[in-house]
């Protein structure tokens, strides 16, 4: 099965510094990769998400991108604000063709104003 | 598009009860919907893969006697937490898609105590 390891677990920014969260898999076959955003007392919520195919993805300022060679894929905010604090979970498709995900620890992100 | 809702988001109970926690598909049908566990500053524990019309498939270590789960239609699946014990109590939260290959949206989650 896939392995997702995630770092770092807590980050602590400055508003209007950027953030960058890593993960790593083990499964050379996955090919789907989704973050995920989860606030105090919520259930998580979809921000990106990357499929082999491409190298980055863009949305506003949220970003992606994914190394297959070494197995990692790391998310990217720009321009931080206080909203953004939060945690956020990594994942990856549990095996090969499977449609569950093997979540990353998570990393709680602090925007400080 | 794609939402998800579960119900209710905060449930107290005493033990020996159980309890029923529903996950909806809003806006589309899911014939397959997960259940995730979530201790505090932990990721998500996934419980089971429901699915509908069929027997769901629970993860090593979870009870299925003791989580019940029903998947009765394309736009719904339910949990059921039987005779609950204090040590049951966590963050429950759900999780659908509407095709094989889209993404998977979660419910807002459901706080269980039981006292």
């Amino acid at each position: 099965g896939e392995n997702v390891e995630q770092h770092p677990s807590t980050l602590s920014v400055q508003e209007g510094d950027s953030a960058v969260i890593k993960c790593t898999y083990s499964d050379s076959a996955s090919n789907y990769f989704p973050w995920y955003k989860q606030e105090l007392g919520k259930g998580p919520q979809l921000i990106i998400d990357i499929r082999s195919n491409v190298g980055e993805k863009k949305d506003q300022r949220i970003a992606v991108t994914l190394n297959k060679t070494a197995k990692h894929f790391s998310l990217h905010i720009t321009e931080t604000q206080p909203e953004d604090s939060a945690v956020y979970f990594c994942a990856a498709p549990t095996g090969a063709g499977s449609y569950q995900l093997t979540f990353g620890k998570g990393t709680k992100l602090s925007v400080i104003p | 598009g794609a939402v998800v809702s579960q119900h209710p988001s905060r449930v107290i109970c005493k033990s020996g009860t159980s309890v029923k926690i529903e996950c909806r598909s809003l806006d589309f049908q899911a014939t397959t919907m997960f259940w995730y566990r979530q201790f505090p500053k932990k990721s998500l524990m996934l419980m089971a893969t429901s699915n509908e019309g069929s027997k769901a498939t629970y993860e090593q270590g979870v009870e299925k006697d003791k989580f019940l789960i029903n998947h009765a239609s394309l736009t719904l699946s339910t949990l059921t937490v039987t005779s609950a014990h204090p040590e049951d109590s966590s963050f429950y939260i759900c999780s659908a898609r509407d095709r094989d290959l889209s993404p998977l949206h979660f419910g807002n989650g459901t706080r269980l105590t039981v006292t």
